[in-house]
């Protein structure tokens, strides 16, 4: 099966300025997650989706962070304006229900994002 | 604070020898965990996990041990290949949310 897809693979920005992610799940997962993850550091949830419905955001920041999932398939997460501690790995996840024992989660390649 | 915490943060280990890497957590309402390995460049990996109610989980050159009683978790690889070395995470779950520690680097050597 394809995995999970997602881009661009890096971003160099300026600070202030905005950035958008976008995540392509595998086929059939319902449930889609953002993470972020800070150089020496595990992933932390951003986000996470249940077909196109928002489960857990309670650690997006949400005056400058935003993401979506319109149709139930694809994701896209912005940032806009972006800050220096903004700078991270940004990884999409998708299972194929929420996270369980069964489901573990698989995850895209991430996008490297680096604010100047 | 740290939920799960992985205190070593690199493991060097000769190739054919046993890879140990160690977990602990300070939560005792979770219901699994699991491990994921991470290349350079790539996202995690889903290795092995282990449920709550379970001390041992075994899949190959991969046993995951369970110590609820110490709220240890340990990862065990033999025999070590260097194609294993990567960045190993431990994540607690329960109910949906996912939780990692912040990796250890595994070094195995030819």
């Amino acid at each position: 099966e394809a995995g999970v897809a997602q881009s661009p693979r890096y971003k160099i920005i300026e600070k202030r300025q905005s950035v958008a992610f976008w995540c392509n799940p595998i086929s059939g997962h319902a449930t889609l997650y953002w993470y972020q993850q800070i150089l020496g550091q595990g992933p932390k949830l951003l986000i996470q989706f249940q077909n196109n419905g928002v489960v857990d955001d309670s650690q997006l920041p949400k005056d400058r962070f935003s993401a979506e999932r319109l149709k139930g398939v694809d994701s896209t997460l912005k940032i806009q304006p972006a800050k220096l501690e903004d700078s991270a790995v940004y990884l999409c996840a998708s299972s194929l229900e929420p996270n369980s024992y069964n489901s573990p989660l698989h995850f895209g390649n991430g996008t490297r994002l680096t604010v100047t | 604070d740290q939920q799960v915490k992985q205190n070593s943060p690199s493991l060097s280990v000769q190739e054919g020898r046993i890879s140990i890497l160690n977990c602990d957590y300070t939560n005792s309402m979770f219901d699994y965990f699991l491990w994921y390995k991470k290349y350079p460049a790539e996202g995690p990996t889903f290795l092995i996990s282990i449920s709550s109610i379970k001390d041992k989980n075994e899949d190959g050159r991969f046993t995951v041990f369970l110590n609820k009683s110490a709220k240890h978790l340990s990862l065990h690889i033999v025999p070590s290949q260097p194609g294993d070395s990567a960045v190993y995470f431990c994540a607690w779950g329960s109910q949906g949310n996912l939780i990692f520690g912040k990796g250890t680097k595994l070094s195995v050597k030819p």
